[in-house]
């Protein structure tokens, strides 16, 4: 079965340092998201991406967010300049269509850890 | 603005009790609704969704039905497993972006 997969699955850096999160989405979908959750809390929607370009962010998704597809299989989400407060677990989700009906599928998450 | 309320616990049972987690949800369109679970250590699966009102997502033993008039999508189970221990969160997606927000996860402790 098809699904989601993130790399780094953990991620140590040090505060002020860029950090590349990684995800390959399910081949054939077209809709794509970062979600975050900090330890205890909820899973907060960050960014969701269509068509080459953000249709959707949170107020999380400061200028220090960036997302990008480099080429046709990647989905990656850079943080410039990490703070003690983005340490959590960030979750890349693909969705295949355009309907509410339709699951986003969830990969395994990197756990990002800001010293 | 959409938002979800659920159940907060943490629930603790014995095996083969049985199980309900209230969720409520406020939106303005007409959206789907999700329980996602995360055992220890994973990410987010979908364990069952609704999409329309009156609608009943069932998966693993878990049961939940669309009440639009009670704006609610609480699951159940029957008789539960310790293997059923785990984060579950209830979600509404809807228009225009259908990005999914999230209930604050409720946790479930099964015991033998």
């Amino acid at each position: 079965e098809p699904e989601v997969t993130q790399t780094p699955s953990h991620q140590v850096t040090q505060m002020g340092q860029e950090v590349i999160l990684r995800c390959v989405p399910i081949s054939n979908h077209l809709y794509f998201y970062w979600y975050r959750q900090i330890l205890g809390q909820k899973v907060e929607f960050l960014v969701s991406f269509y068509n080459n370009e953000i249709s959707e962010k949170s107020e999380i998704f400061d200028d220090q967010f960036s997302v990008e597809r480099p080429d046709g299989s990647n989905f990656t989400l850079k943080i410039r300049s990490t703070k003690l407060e983005d340490s959590a677990m960030y979750f890349c989700a693909s969705r295949a269509g355009g309907g509410a009906t339709d699951t986003q599928y969830f990969g395994p998450g990197t756990r990002l850890t800001v010293l | 603005g959409n938002s979800v309320t659920q159940m907060e616990g943490p629930v603790t049972l014995s095996e083969e009790a049985f199980l309900t987690i209230n969720c409520t949800y406020t939106a303005t369109g007409y959206p789907s609704l999700f329980w996602y679970v995360q055992y220890p250590g994973e990410g987010l699966q979908l364990l069952l969704k609704a999409t329309k009102a009156d609608d009943k997502g069932s998966n693993k033993g878990f049961e939940a039905t669309y009440r639009k008039e009670t704006t609610s999508f609480h699951l159940e189970k029957g008789s539960v497993q310790v293997s059923d221990s785990a984060v579950y969160f209830c979600a509404l997606s809807d228009a225009p972006g259908y990005k999914l927000s999230f209930g604050a996860g409720t946790t479930v402790t099964v015991r033998a």
